[in-house]
C-alpha cells in the first residue's frame, strides 16, 4: 500500500514560489502504473486538480494554473515536487498529492500541508 | 464555488442507511461513469471509497454503495457506524478541461 507524505515551505510571500515535495514509499514512483497528482484545497472552498506526472515524466496542468506550474519527478529519492510562481493570497490552500492507478480517481493520498501565502 | 453540487450536511442513526447525493452536468457526472468519492477524516489523508461510479477498493466495507441516475451520483453508507462520521467528497471526470471537478463536501453526522 503506498504512502505519501507532503513537505514543504507553509509559508510563502507574494510573488515568489511555492515548493513543495511528495515523497512515496510502498511503491515506486518509476512504475507504469501510477501517474502523480496535486490537488488543493483553498480555505472554505472545494478540492481543485492542479496537474500530474507520468512515471516518464509526462504532465499534465489545470489550463486555469498551467502558466504557473511545473510537477517532476526526482526518481533518486522516490519523491515528486510541485513548483508554483507568482504567488497570491488566492493560493492559498491545503495542498495534497495523490496517486492515480486507473481513471480519474486517486488511489492514495497524503495527508496534507497548509501553505500560506503572506507577507 | 464547486462544479458539483452535494449538500452541507446529512446525518443519521447508527445501523440507519444515509444516501449523499452529488449533482453535476452532462459534461461530467451524467456523460461518463467516471464518478469516485472519498471520506475525508480532518487532518488525515482522504480516502477512496467508490470509483468507476460503482466500484470499491479492496479493503473497502460493503456497506458503501454508489450509484448514478442521469446527471446525479450517489453514495449509500448502510449500517452507519460511529467511525463513518467524516467530510465525504465526489469527483468526476470533466470535459470541460480542468479533468476532474469536485463536490464541496459533505459533512456525515452519526446521532
Amino acid at each position: 500500500q503506498l504512502q505519501l507524505q507532503e513537505s514543504g515551505s507553509r509559508l510563502v510571500k507574494p510573488s515568489q514560489t511555492l515548493s513543495l515535495t511528495c515523497a512515496v514509499s510502498g511503491g515506486s514512483i518509476s512504475n507504469g502504473l501510477y501517474s502523480w497528482s496535486w490537488l488543493r484545497q483553498p480555505p472554505g472552498k472545494g478540492l481543485e486538480w492542479i496537474g500530474y506526472v507520468y512515471h516518464n515524466g509526462i504532465t499534465q496542468y489545470n489550463p486555469s494554473l498551467k502558466s504557473r506550474v511545473t510537477i517532476s519527478l526526482d526518481k533518486s529519492k522516490n519523491q515528486f515536487s510541485l513548483n508554483l510562481n507568482s504567488v497570491t493570497a488566492a493560493d492559498t490552500a491545503v495542498y495534497y498529492c495523490a496517486s492515480e492507478t486507473g481513471y480519474y480517481h486517486f488511489d492514495y493520498w497524503g495527508q496534507g500541508t497548509l501553505v500560506t501565502v503572506s507577507s | 464555488q464547486s462544479a458539483l453540487t452535494q449538500p452541507a450536511s446529512v446525518s443519521g442513526s447508527p445501523g440507519q442507511s444515509i444516501t449523499i447525493s452529488c449533482a453535476g452536468a452532462f459534461s461530467d457526472v451524467g456523460g461518463y461513469n467516471y464518478v469516485s468519492w472519498y471520506q475525508h477524516h480532518p487532518g488525515k489523508a482522504p480516502k477512496l471509497m467508490i470509483y468507476e461510479v460503482t466500484n470499491r477498493p479492496s479493503g473497502v466495507s460493503n456497506r458503501f454503495s454508489g450509484s448514478k441516475s442521469g446527471n446525479t451520483a450517489s453514495l449509500t453508507i448502510s449500517g452507519l457506524q460511529a467511525e463513518d462520521e467524516a467530510d465525504y467528497y465526489c469527483s468526476s471526470y470533466t470535459s470541460s478541461g480542468t479533468r476532474c471537478v469536485f463536490g464541496p463536501g459533505t459533512k456525515v453526522t452519526v446521532l
